[in-house]
């Protein structure tokens, strides 16, 4: 069973623009998590998706969103970055209940410059 | 992860026993996990507590006080692979759904 795949695993960017990440799911799996991490403020949880709606919201501001298609994948994406916007991020994905663990991918490493 | 508490680095000895505190505050308390992580990697699950009590697998245990809000995970026979960051998470009931918040984890290194 293929894991979890996040594309790119590497992105450079400059300030102001925006940059779409996306996570294919183990298959099977309905919901996708996303997460920030940082050094300084660790694993962050930005949005999850299941069965292609919003389930719950982190605190970030509205520049970060994300969809999910019927087939599970979901992209996020991010509008004018800024330089605090460095940082991996990781998707999760999960069955969807709430003893269900999640599966992450290996990330994507974004630079903004 | 603010209501989140654990150690942000701990050392230990090749062959030792380590127990890795994790405390918590929140009001929809719906399970802690434990994950580990390798520098340049994904975190990867190790265990999981929804009842108060010890959870064993291997070389690995959980334990959790949910009247307390504090769990721990308990390392035996420790080995050098073992040096990694060890998060804490606490999945909470939030809105619709559910939201994992994690700790800003714990660097452990095994020395010879």
């Amino acid at each position: 069973k293929a894991g979890v795949t996040q594309t790119p695993r590497y992105l450079i960017k400059t300030r102001g623009q925006q940059v779409t990440l996306s996570c294919s799911p183990i298959s099977g799996h309905r919901s996708v998590s996303w997460y920030q991490q940082t050094p300084g403020q660790g694993l962050q949880f930005l949005f999850e998706y299941f069965s292609e709606t919003q389930r719950n919201k982190g605190n970030f501001p509205g520049r970060f969103s994300g969809r999910q298609f019927s087939n599970s994948r979901s992209e996020m994406n991010v509008s004018t970055l800024e330089l605090g916007d460095s940082a991996l991020y990781l998707c999760a994905s999960s069955l969807g209940g709430p003893n269900n663990e999640q599966f992450f991918g290996p990330g994507t490493r974004l630079t903004v410059l | 992860g603010q209501n989140i508490d654990q150690p942000t680095e701990m050392t230990a000895t090749e062959g030792a026993i380590v127990q890795i505190n994790c405390t918590y505050q929140t009001s929809g308390f719906n399970g802690l996990f434990w994950y580990q992580q390798h520098a340049g990697e994904a975190p990867t699950f190790l265990s999981y507590n929804v009842l108060d009590g010890l959870e064993e697998k291997g070389r690995f245990s959980s334990f959790l006080s949910r009247s307390k809000g504090y769990s721990y995970l308990l390392l035996k026979e420790l080995q050098m692979k073992d040096s990694a960051s060890y998060l804490c998470a606490v999945r909470e009931r939030q809105n619709s759904g559910y939201a994992l918040n994690f700790g800003k984890g714990t660097s452990l290194l095994v020395t010879p």
